[in-house]
């Protein structure tokens, strides 16, 4: 079975700081990995996607995560804050052997200090 | 254009009622998804059907009953509703079985 572990359930940083959202993951094959963003009252839009291709994956609105299968982990970074980056943002996995089932972790939301 | 849609967007029932939420996607994705949104945003998948055909059932009771038309629609049936049942239901598509889903805004459910 496969789960994602996502620590911190809120975070807060100042504008221009570099925001740091942890992701792990829990997989018995190579896993697909997704961070994606809800705004509030909003559906979900994916902010990147790693699929075993390069493992730094570059998304949208300057966001980046870095793939590391030693440490198990997925965290997404983004080097400097902007206001419009308030929101929740949930990290997803898949292992895509015919079951294309997203577990989601719990979310992070993101609050930002101006 | 919207992506994927959902009507209605709010629904608020009694205890007991019978109510439908329907999506549809415009994408011409061959894969859609119903997922469950808790009062903790917890989500998890509920439904996902390939070309009309269902296959993946999660551990929902089964007064929650998908059904797809076609392939641009999945609509979601909830009998006899119940406080628990209160939350986000979320559609998604996507285009193959191993691509990313794109999902609809949401619909608000509250049961009273």
């Amino acid at each position: 079975a496969q789960s994602v572990t996502q620590l911190g359930s809120h975070v807060s940083v100042s504008e221009g700081a570099l925001v740091l959202l942890r992701c792990n993951y829990s997989s018995s094959v190579p896993p697909y990995l997704f961070w994606y963003v809800q705004y509030p009252n909003q559906g979900l839009q994916l902010l990147l996607k790693y699929t075993s291709a390069a493992t730094l994956v570059k998304g949208i609105n300057g966001f980046e995560a870095e793939f590391k299968k030693s440490e198990t982990s997925f965290h997404l970074t983004k080097p400097s804050a902007h206001m419009s980056d308030a929101a929740e943002y949930f990290c997803a996995v898949s292992d895509f052997r015919g079951n294309e089932k997203l577990t989601f972790g719990t979310g992070t939301r993101l609050t930002i200090i101006p | 254009d919207t992506a994927v849609s959902q009507t209605p967007k709010y629904l608020v029932t009694q205890m007991g009622n019978d109510k439908s939420i329907k999506c549809e996607q415009n994408l011409g994705h061959d894969t859609m998804y119903w997922y469950k949104q808790d009062s903790k945003k917890f989500l998890k998948i509920m439904f996902s059907y390939n070309n009309k055909e269902l296959i993946i059932n999660e551990t929902v009771p089964n007064r929650f009953s998908p059904k797809s038309p076609d392939k641009a629609h999945l609509n979601l049936h909830i009998n006899s509703l119940e406080l628990g049942d209160s939350a986000v239901y979320f559609c998604a598509s996507s285009q193959v079985r191993a691509d990313t889903q794109y999902f609809g805004p949401g619909t608000r459910l509250t049961v009273l």
